[in-house]
């Protein structure tokens, strides 16, 4: 267990749903970063935070997903209008502002779409 | 363009043998490299990690090494055993924040 918590830990639903995911960080870690994991690949960054401040999104975070962390302690990731091809593990990882860069990662939440 | 790879998709290894799992990249700027173990469905662990300025880094059973003239790194893990079968990747901290991922090594450990 690392510290970092991610709920809930399977999501089922059908297409056209919104779906929301929560992360909560190690405590002192000021950075928090959401990566999309799908069969057999390795994680793909989507966005990242610094505290509140959400200071980098991928391309591949299209318009129907955003991510909030209002008061720079957890973090929440919205799916709006799911679709088959957004079915992945989403992970979950915090860090702290100094050094370099030790990602600490969650359990991720395993997100089917029917 | 910018890639962090794997020579190897899967590596079967005897119980107490050591192994080793390569990873090749290919921005020369890349300063620090991490290890992640991941067991089946759970999150990647943090094995080790080492940055540009070294070639070379132990931990408990396991050593990276960094060959920064072919861009190429390695995790050897010693005297293996059942709890080390996993799927392993390297990762790239790219300067500022995020991580870039190979597509990892499945180990899997025989009896």
């Amino acid at each position: 267990d690392t510290g970092v918590s991610q709920d809930p830990r399977h999501k089922i639903t059908k297409r056209g749903q919104n779906v929301t995911f929560r992360c909560d960080p190690i405590s002192e870690h000021n950075r928090l970063y959401w990566y999309r994991q799908t069969l057999g690949q390795g994680p793909e960054f989507l966005t990242y935070f610094q505290n509140e401040a959400q200071l980098e999104k991928s391309r591949l975070l299209s318009d129907r997903f955003s991510a909030e962390r209002p008061k720079g302690s957890f973090s929440t990731l919205e799916i709006q209008r799911t679709e088959q091809g957004d079915s992945a593990m989403y992970l979950c990882a915090s860090s702290q502002v100094s050094g370099y860069n030790e990602q600490f990662f969650g359990p991720g939440t395993r997100l089917t779409v029917l | 363009g910018e890639s962090v790879g794997l020579h190897l998709p899967t590596l079967s290894v005897q119980e107490g043998d050591n192994s080793i799992i390569n990873c090749a990249y290919s921005n020369s700027a890349s300063d620090y490299f991490i290890w992640y173990k991941q067991e089946s469905g759970k999150g990647p662990q943090f094995i080790i990690d080492i940055r540009s300025n070294m070639d070379k880094r132990q931990g408990q059973r396991v050593t990276v090494l960094l060959n920064k003239t072919v861009k190429h790194l390695s995790l050897q893990i010693a005297a293996t055993q059942p709890g080390d079968s996993a799927v392993y990747f390297c990762a790239e901290n790219k300067g500022a924040q995020k991580l870039v991922f190979g597509q990892g090594t499945r180990l899997t450990i025989n009896p």
